[in-house]
C-alpha cells in the first residue's frame, strides 16, 4: 500500500490551461504539504495544511489554490498555467505540524507546460 | 532566498569508496534531516538529528548535527551501486515553521 499517493504522475498541458493534482495519504497523519522541485532539483515548500486548515502559505502566485476536503487529502489546483510552472510537485505528510516530525513524500507529479 | 549551502553538488566515485557531504548555513537550525531521492521518486528520510553534537548512524550512513547548530554532515561508508541518487539536507530554522532544503548532492558510482 502506497503511503502518500499523487495523481497524475505526469501532466503535459498548454499554457493558459487549468489543472489539478490530487494527493492522498493513508498514514492517519494530521499535516500535509505541497513542495515544488525545479529543474535544478531545488525543493521549496508551497503550502502546509494541518487538519484541513492552512498553516503555511509561502510566496506562491494566487493561481495556485490548495484544497483539503479532509485531513487525508490535499489537492492542488493551478489556474492559467505558465511556462515557469513546469516542475515536479511533491505532496508530503507528517503526524504533527512542528516539522520535528518525519515527512513522508509522494512519488511526485511532473508538470510540463508547453 | 537560499539559506542552506550543500556541497559538493555532485560526486563521482568508485564502488567501495567512502562518501562525505555537508550542509552549512549562517543561520541556526533546530533540526537537521538527510533525505535521499532516486529517479522518479520522492525524497525518503535517511537520518533525523535533533540535538547539537548528535551523531546518528543508519547502517553504513552516519550523520552529525554540528555543535554550532549551523551545519551538518553525512558520511556513507563502503559505497555500493544502490547508493546512487540525490542526497538532500533539510533543516528547520530556529523560530520558523518550515523545512529549508539544500541544493542536493548527486552521487554517481562507477562499479
Amino acid at each position: 500500500d502506497t503511503a502518500v499517493s499523487q495523481t497524475p504522475k505526469y501532466l503535459v498541458t498548454q499554457m493558459g490551461n487549468d489543472k489539478s493534482i490530487k494527493c492522498e495519504q493513508n498514514l492517519g497523519h494530521d499535516t500535509m504539504y505541497w513542495y515544488k522541485q525545479d529543474s535544478k532539483k531545488f525543493l521549496k515548500i508551497m503550502f502546509s495544511y494541518n487538519n484541513k486548515e492552512l498553516i503555511i502559505n509561502e510566496t506562491v502566485p494566487n493561481r495556485f489554490s490548495p484544497k483539503s476536503p479532509d485531513k487525508a487529502h490535499l489537492n492542488l489546483h493551478i489556474n492559467s498555467l505558465e511556462l515557469g510552472d513546469s516542475a515536479v510537485y511533491f505532496c508530503a505528510s507528517s503526524q504533527a505540524s512542528t516539522f520535528l516530525d518525519i515527512q513522508y513524500f509522494g512519488a511526485g507529479t511532473r508538470l510540463s507546460v508547453l | 532566498g537560499q539559506q542552506l549551502n550543500q556541497s559538493p553538488q555532485s560526486m563521482f566515485i568508485q564502488e567501495g569508496e567512502d562518501v562525505s557531504m555537508n550542509c552549512t548555513s549562517s543561520s541556526i537550525f533546530n533540526t537537521w534531516l538527510w533525505y535521499k531521492q532516486e529517479p522518479g521518486e520522492g525524497p525518503v528520510l535517511l537520518i533525523a538529528l535533533y540535538k547539537a553534537g548528535e551523531l546518528t548512524s543508519n547502517g553504513r550512513l552516519t550523520a552529525q548535527f554540528g555543535i554550532t547548530r549551523k551545519d551538518s554532515f553525512l558520511n556513507i561508508s563502503a559505497s555500493i551501486p544502490s547508493d546512487v541518487g540525490i542526497y538532500f539536507c533539510a533543516g528547520q530554522l530556529q523560530g520558523a515553521q518550515k523545512l529549508v532544503f539544500g541544493q542536493g548532492t548527486r552521487l554517481t558510482i562507477n562499479p
